[in-house]
């Protein structure tokens, strides 16, 4: 089983401010890493895929990097609706893989 | 548009019995696979149960194995998720989700609860 560790587990970010996420793999999983975010009492939506597509309708300033076993979220500048928990997940087999714990973004 | 409902939700004892469901609209049902992905109360997400696009092929994680079963209904572009023996563990909220690879569209989401 591939196991996905996120880093860190809390982010206190300024709103404006640049955030970076991690996501490790415990193995290869080439470039199939999906990224969500989840509101306060919403359902998770998809943000990244393919680790660096945005999904419909995401805004620019979310970005995703990496492949093989390291991964990065990053939202340039902090909106007030940025701030919340964001998971990654791998695809690289069927069914889709567990998920990462959690980074929570919130407000410093 | 895409559309994902989930339903059946409740209180149960533990022990118990309860079938959810995830109706959908806006895609082809048949093309895709499906899931259930669960969460508890303030925890992270948890991958539940998967089926293919035609249903031959499904999975479930350990935690629910033999204990749940997932199932779905290509005429009636409805996907289910039979769970027996439940425990205060599965206490969650649960959604149903489709995936073309990745996972695209979530539903919002039915609680069930898990208690005596």
């Amino acid at each position: 089983e591939i196991v996905m560790t996120q880093s860190p587990a809390t982010l206190s970010v300024s709103p404006g401010e640049r955030a970076a996420l991690s996501c490790r793999a415990s193995q290869s999983i080439s470039s199939s890493l999906a990224w969500f975010q989840q509101r306060p009492g919403q359902a998770p939506r998809l943000l990244i895929y393919g680790a660096s597509t945005r999904a419909t309708g995401i805004p620019a300033r979310f970005s995703g990097s990496g492949s093989g076993t390291e991964f990065t979220l990053t939202i340039s500048s902090l909106q007030s609706e940025d701030f919340a928990v964001y998971y990654c997940q791998h695809y690289y087999t069927w069914p889709p893989g567990t998920f990462g714990q959690g980074t929570k973004v919130e407000i410093k | 548009e895409v559309q994902l409902v989930e339903s059946g939700g409740d209180l149960v004892q533990p022990g118990g019995s309860l079938r959810l469901s995830c109706s959908v609209s806006g895609f082809t049902f048949s093309s895709h696979a499906l899931h259930w992905v669960r969460q508890a109360p303030g925890k992270g997400l948890e991958y539940v149960s998967g089926i293919s696009s035609n249903g031959d092929s499904t999975f479930h994680a350990d935690s629910v194995k033999g204990r749940f079963t997932i199932s779905r209904d290509n005429s009636k572009n409805t996907l289910y998720l039979q769970m027996s023996s439940l425990r205060a563990e599965d206490t969650a909220v649960y959604y149903c989700v489709r995936s073309s690879a990745y996972f695209d569209y979530w539903g919002q989401g039915t609680l069930v609860t898990v208690s005596s």
